[in-house]
């Protein structure tokens, strides 16, 4: 079974905060990882994508990359109340075409 | 304006009685796919097609049927819906067959079998 864990949370920050999502991944081989953003009863949005080690800036998102520790992480930059959505982390395991999601991480940011 | 469409939006239905969901894009797409999303479990592929008249099971492939008759359609079939496939269902495609390709998903449709 080719994993990718997500905490459920709710994760909760304040507005301005900087909001950490973590996301870990069982099978060494994936490749292309991606960042999804889910409003309530709505479809999932592409956020960020990230393919190589490091981190990817794109206005207040990063995505960071790390394949020896096998985690995948986004961090939002100050907070806002619409960044509260459910956050989704995605990727192709080793040889496959079919994306494996996490559960998801609730992310709450108050006023 | 680019997107996927899928139809009906909402759909209450009985066992047995079978349906189709329509899946439609306007970005000349050749990778589409069907996923549910159900509590808990996130979200799961159930088949894929990287082309016309080319089609493969994804994680949770029974108790459906799908058909790429036409580029731009890959409708989702229940040939006898069970209250196990309530769930809410999305439509996506990329393009090619690239894994470097965003996936855009359509608004969703949110099935009830009773």
């Amino acid at each position: 079974q080719k994993e990718v864990e997500q905490n459920s949370g709710p994760l909760s920050v304040p507005e301005g905060a900087i909001a950490s999502l973590n996301c870990t991944y069982s099978d060494r081989g994936s490749q292309s990882f991606f960042w999804y953003r889910q409003y309530s009863g709505k479809s999932p949005e592409l956020i960020m994508s990230i393919y190589s080690n490091g981190d990817k800036e794109d206005g207040r998102f990063t995505a960071q990359l790390n394949k020896a520790s096998q985690y995948v992480s986004l961090l939002i930059r100050d907070s806002q109340p619409s960044d509260s959505a459910t956050y989704l982390c995605a990727l192709y395991p080793g040889g496959s075409y079919i994306p494996t999601f996490g559960r998801g991480t609730s992310l709450i940011v108050h006023p | 304006e680019a997107q996927v469409t899928q139809n009906p939006r909402y759909l209450i239905t009985v066992t047995g009685k079978k349906l189709t969901v329509t899946c439609s894009q306007n970005m000349n797409h050749e990778y589409m796919s069907w996923y549910r999303q159900d509590p808990g479990l996130g979200l799961r592929q159930i088949y894929y097609s990287m082309n016309v008249e080319v089609t493969d099971k994804g994680d949770v492939p029974e108790g459906y049927k799908v058909s790429r008759k036409e580029k731009r359609n890959f409708p989702l079939i229940l040939e006898s819906p069970s209250p196990n496939q309530t769930s809410l269902y999305f439509c996506a495609s990329r393009f090619g067959t690239g894994l470097n390709n965003e996936q855009f998903f359509g608004p969703g449709t949110r099935l009830t079998v009773l």
